[in-house]
């Protein structure tokens, strides 16, 4: 079964810190793999989309790679704000079978000011 | 920010009365989805569709169906609501299956209460 998987479920870090987010994925077999930000009680908010042929992408502060191999994306976030408070979910979009993306259940971030 | 717009944003509604829901795009996107999100599970899919008249089961279809009779709209109806279909509704739409152009994109949700 194809799974997604983001560890930790939630994160606190003081403003001003650099931090990794981390999206697993089961299947090496990805078309692409799309990080959200959803602010509470909105939807999703884009904020980088990587396909299988690249490892990064970047925009302004944030950094997202990916590694097929070992499964794994990370998204960076550079000298964090108390504005980039949310929840953070990653989606991949799976080669096999029909198109349908298959989504982590998110890391609740806090920074504090 | 994509055209995408949800109607009603909020309903409640008893259990064994149908609803719908419907999403809006402004964009011509291609491929149109619906999600659910409850706590613990993340995002699920529903339903999509690949065209107009061209649609498909997602991981949790049951007790849901789906019409798409212009590319703009996407249809979302309960034929007759549960307690375990409370949630909250997504639409999200993308260009195509196949990059360049699979970046999804969400409309704002319907918080949908079954009583």
């Amino acid at each position: 079964k194809q799974e997604v998987t983001q560890i930790p479920a939630a994160l606190s870090v003081p403003e001003g810190e650099n931090l990794v987010l981390n999206c697993s994925f089961t299947d090496s077999a990805i078309y692409n793999l799309q990080w959200f930000r959803q602010d509470p009680g909105k939807g999703l908010t884009s904020l980088l989309l990587i396909q299988s042929s690249q490892r990064e992408q970047t925009s302004g502060r944030l950094n997202a790679s990916l590694d097929k191999s070992s499964g794994r994306s990370t998204l960076y976030i550079a000298a964090s704000q108390p504005g980039d408070s949310a929840t953070y979910l990653c989606a991949a979009l799976f080669t096999s079978g029909t198109y349908k993306y298959i989504f982590g259940t998110g890391t609740r971030l806090k920074v504090l000011a | 920010d994509a055209g995408i717009t949800q109607s009603p944003r909020h309903k409640v509604t008893e259990t064994g009365t149908p609803v719908t829901l419907r999403c809006h795009q402004t964009e011509n996107h291609r491929y149109m989805y619906w999600y659910r999100q409850d706590p613990g599970h993340g995002l699920r899919l529903i339903h999509y569709s690949y065209g107009v008249k061209d649609t498909d089961k997602g991981e949790v279809s049951d007790g849901y169906s789906v019409s798409r009779s212009k590319t703009e709209d996407f249809l979302l109806t309960l034929e007759s609501a549960t307690s375990s279909q409370t949630s909250v509704y997504f639409c999200a739409i993308s260009e195509a299956e196949k990059y360049p152009g699979n970046e999804q994109f969400f409309g704002p949700g319907t918080r949908l209460t079954v009583l």
